[in-house]
C-alpha cells in the first residue's frame, strides 16, 4: 500500500526566510503526488500536483516542489515566507488505481515576524 | 465557476442519533469523494461516487454510507453516532476523464460534534 510521511509536524520560520516542508512517499508504481494547504476552519486548497511531466512543479502562491525518485521525496519549498503562508500543509499520493488520496499527517507552518 | 459547497457547515448531535451531510460538486464534475479529518487519525478516505455508483470505499464501518444523485450532488449519512465520529467531514469533487489521478477540489467541510 502506498503511504506518505511528512517529517516535522511543526515548522517555524521567520518572514522572508526559506520554507522547506518535507514529504517522502512509498509507492511501487510511478506516483501522482499532491500538496494541499489548509487554513483554519477551511477545506483543503490544492497547491500543486506532480504527474510525471516535469520533476520540478510550480504551484500557486510562489510554492514549488521537486520530485526525486531516488530519494522518494517530494519536498515543498518557497524562497521567501510571508505571514499569510501560516497554515497546515498536507502531502498526498493517489492510491493505486482506485483514485483516493492518501494523506500525510500534515505540517503546521508558523511564520514569525 | 462556483466551488464545492457543503451544508451544513456546523452540526451538533448526540450519541445514537443519525446525521446527513450534503455536498454539491463543482459544475460539470462527476466524481465526489468524502474524507474524515480528526486530530488523531488525520485525513482518511471514506468513499467515492461516480455517476450515482459507489466506485471506491475506505475502511470505515457500515454506519457510514453515502449516495449520489443524478445531478452529481452527494449525501453522506452516519447512523448511530458515536463520540469518535466528531470530525471535520470534507467533500471533494473531480472530473474524471478515465483517469483516477484527476485533481480533487475540496469544499470547506462540515464540522460535526457528537455529544
Amino acid at each position: 500500500a502506498q503511504s506518505v510521511t511528512q517529517l516535522g509536524s511543526h515548522v517555524s520560520v521567520s518572514e522572508g526566510a526559506l520554507v522547506l516542508l518535507r514529504c517522502n512517499y512509498s509507492s511501487s508504481v510511478p506516483p501522482y503526488l499532491f500538496w494541499y494547504v489548509q487554513y483554519p476552519n477551511q477545506g483543503l486548497q490544492l497547491l500543486l500536483k506532480y504527474t510525471s511531466a516535469a520533476t520540478l512543479v510550480k504551484g500557486i502562491n510562489g510554492f514549488e516542489a521537486e520530485f526525486k525518485k531516488s530519494e522518494t521525496s517530494f519536498h515543498l519549498t518557497k524562497p521567501s515566507a510571508h505571514m499569510s503562508d501560516a497554515a497546515e500543509y498536507f502531502c498526498a499520493v493517489i492510491e493505486g488505481s482506485q483514485g483516493n488520496l492518501i494523506f500525510g499527517k500534515g505540517t503546521k507552518l508558523s511564520v514569525k515576524p | 465557476k462556483a466551488g464545492v459547497t457543503q451544508t451544513p457547515r456546523y452540526l451538533i448531535k448526540t450519541r445514537g442519533q443519525q446525521v446527513t451531510l450534503s455536498c454539491s460538486p463543482i459544475s460539470g464534475h462527476r466524481s465526489v469523494s468524502w474524507y474524515q479529518q480528526t486530530p488523531g487519525q488525520g485525513l482518511q478516505f471514506l468513499f467515492e461516487y461516480f455517476s450515482e455508483t459507489q466506485r471506491n470505499k475506505g475502511n470505515f464501518p457500515g454506519r457510514f454510507s453515502g449516495r449520489q444523485f443524478s445531478n452529481s450532488r452527494s449525501e453522506m449519512n452516519v447512523s448511530t453516532l458515536e463520540l469518535g465520529d466528531s470530525a471535520l467531514y470534507l467533500c471533494a469533487s473531480s472530473f474524471p476523464v478515465g483517469q483516477t489521478t484527476d485533481t480533487q477540489y475540496f469544499g470547506p467541510g462540515t464540522r460535526l460534534t457528537v455529544l
